[in-house]
C-alpha cells in the first residue's frame, strides 16, 4: 500500500497568514494526489485534484503543487472559516490512501 | 440539488450486520462510480470501497475484503454497504462520496461527499 505522511498534525496561523501543509508518499505517485477540507460535523469538501488543479467553487486562496513524492496545499491568506483538518488522498493505485491529516488553528 | 444522504447506522452488537444507503440527487447517479470512506473516532478518513457507474467492478480495503459488499441499485438512485461480522475497529462515521467528473470511468477521487452515518459497534 502507498503511505501518506502529512506534516505537520497541527499547525496554528493567524489571519491572513500564508499556511503551508505538505504530503509526501512512500513512491512515486505521478500527480496523483488530492487535497480535502474536513470541518466537525460536515462533509468533507474536495480542494485540489490532479496535485494543483483548483475544484469548482473553491477559493482560489487555495493552491497545490508537486509531483512525484512530494506535495504541498498552500492557504495564500488565512481565513477564519479555513479552520478545519486537511487531508491529501493519493488515487495513483488502490487501496486509495489518505495522509493522516492536519489540523489548522486560529492563533 | 446536488447531494448525497446516508442513512442506516447505529449500535450494533459485535457479530451482527447493518447495511447502510446512501440516495444521490441532483446528478446522473447511474453513470459515475461511488466511494464508501470511513473515520474511526478521533482518527483519520480510511476508504472503505468503490463500485463502478454500473456495478461491474468493486474494490475493497484489505481489512473489510469478505465481510463488507458495496452495491447499487441504479432505478432507485441508491448506494449500499452491507457489513457482516462488525467488530469493535469498524465503529466510525460512514460516508458515501461521489467518484470525480469523469462520467462512466472512475477518476479514484472525491467530488461530493455526504454527512455520513454514524456506526457504533458495542455490546
Amino acid at each position: 500500500d502507498i503511505q501518506m505522511t502529512q506534516s505537520p498534525s497541527s499547525l496554528s496561523a493567524s489571519v491572513g497568514a500564508r499556511v503551508t501543509i505538505t504530503c509526501r508518499s512512500s513512491q512515486t505517485i505521478k500527480n496523483y494526489l488530492n487535497w480535502y477540507q474536513k470541518k466537525p460535523g460536515a462533509a468533507p469538501k474536495l480542494l485540489i485534484y490532479g496535485a494543483s488543479s483548483l475544484q469548482s467553487g473553491v477559493s482560489s486562496r487555495f493552491a497545490g503543487s508537486g509531483s512525484g513524492t512530494d506535495f504541498t496545499l498552500t492557504i495564500s491568506s488565512l481565513h477564519s472559516e479555513d479552520l478545519a483538518t486537511y487531508y491529501c488522498q493519493q488515487s495513483y493505485d488502490i487501496p486509495l490512501t489518505f495522509g493522516g491529516g492536519t489540523r489548522v488553528e486560529m492563533k | 440539488q446536488v447531494q448525497l444522504v446516508e442513512s442506516g447506522g447505529g449500535v450494533v452488537q459485535p457479530g451482527r450486520s447493518l447495511r447502510l444507503s446512501c440516495v444521490a440527487s441532483g446528478f446522473t447517479f447511474s453513470r459515475y462510480g461511488m466511494h464508501w470512506v470511513r473515520q474511526a473516532p478521533g482518527k483519520g478518513l480510511e476508504w472503505v470501497a468503490i463500485i463502478s457507474y454500473d456495478g461491474s467492478k468493486k474494490y475493497y480495503v484489505d481489512s473489510v475484503t469478505g465481510r463488507f459488499t458495496i452495491s447499487r441499485d441504479n432505478s432507485k438512485n441508491t448506494l449500499y454497504l452491507q457489513i457482516n461480522s462488525l467488530r469493535g475497529e469498524d465503529t466510525a462515521v460512514y460516508y458515501c462520496a461521489k467518484d470525480g467528473p469523469q462520467q462512466l470511468k472512475l477518476s479514484w477521487y472525491f467530488d461530493l461527499w455526504g454527512r455520513g452515518t454514524l456506526v457504533t459497534v458495542s455490546s
